[in-house]
């Protein structure tokens, strides 16, 4: 069964600080996929990053950068100089192969100017 | 059109009712899904489309839980008999590629269902 953990439920920061954002997920398929989606107040979840289980490397996407490390089962988010606009709700998400994504419980973040 | 458009974006109910909630993907989205997102919690699964085609519905709660999508395109989510714990935000996603269910989803802003 597939399983995704975000133990952080709300993180506060202030602006300019870096923030990470954990997730740690349950597979027993050698083949999945991993996302982050960010679900501003407006509702829509918006995309992020899809990973494949046989890509480690991490990635950084202008403030943006992930984690990925199979030995701990987690794909963690970090935003680097963080700014009012970051304000989400921040979910990750998993699908094993030929199946739906399965979401986290979502972590909240609010950064304050 | 250029996003995916639900409607409407609210909806109250009283219990009993049925009621239903469309989704217009992206033009030329051929995976289409259904999830229920109740308030503080993280989506959940309900339905998947690939065109007409209903490839997967195990995660609707009930036999009152009905979807179709009868032309490839606009989608229905019909609930009947609706009770309190149907409230919650239901969302639809479209995605191009065909043939899994893995890949990136463009969301709609969901419907946002009250049952009183």
């Amino acid at each position: 069964a597939q399983k995704v953990t975000q133990a952080q439920t709300e993180i506060s920061v202030v602006e300019k600080e870096d923030v990470t954002l954990d997730c740690v997920y349950e597979t027993r398929d050698t083949t999945y996929y991993l996302f982050w989606y960010k679900q501003p107040p407006s509702g829509e979840l918006v995309f992020l990053i899809r990973r494949n289980s046989f890509d480690e490397q991490n990635e950084i996407s202008g403030r943006y950068s992930w984690n990925f490390q199979k030995s701990t089962s987690s794909f963690n988010f970090t935003i680097t100089a963080s700014q009012v606009v970051d304000s989400a709700v921040y979910f990750c998400a998993l699908s094993e192969r030929g199946r739906p994504l399965v979401f986290g419980k979502g972590t909240r973040l609010s950064v304050i100017a | 059109g250029a996003g995916v458009s639900q409607s409407p974006r609210y909806k109250v109910a009283k219990r009993g009712q049925d009621v239903a909630l469309r989704c217009d993907p992206i033009s030329g989205h051929v995976s289409l899904f259904w999830y229920q997102q109740a308030l503080g919690q993280g989506p959940e699964f309900l339905t998947y489309f690939q065109n007409e085609a209903q490839l997967d519905k195990s995660g609707l709660p009930s036999d009152r839980f009905f979807a179709e999508r009868p032309e490839g395109s606009v989608s229905t989510l019909k609930i009947q008999r609706t009770q309190q714990e149907d409230s919650a935000v239901y969302l639809c996603a479209s995605s191009g590629v065909i043939g899994t269910p893995n890949e990136k989803l463009f969301f709609g802003s969901g419907t946002q269902l009250s049952v009183l």
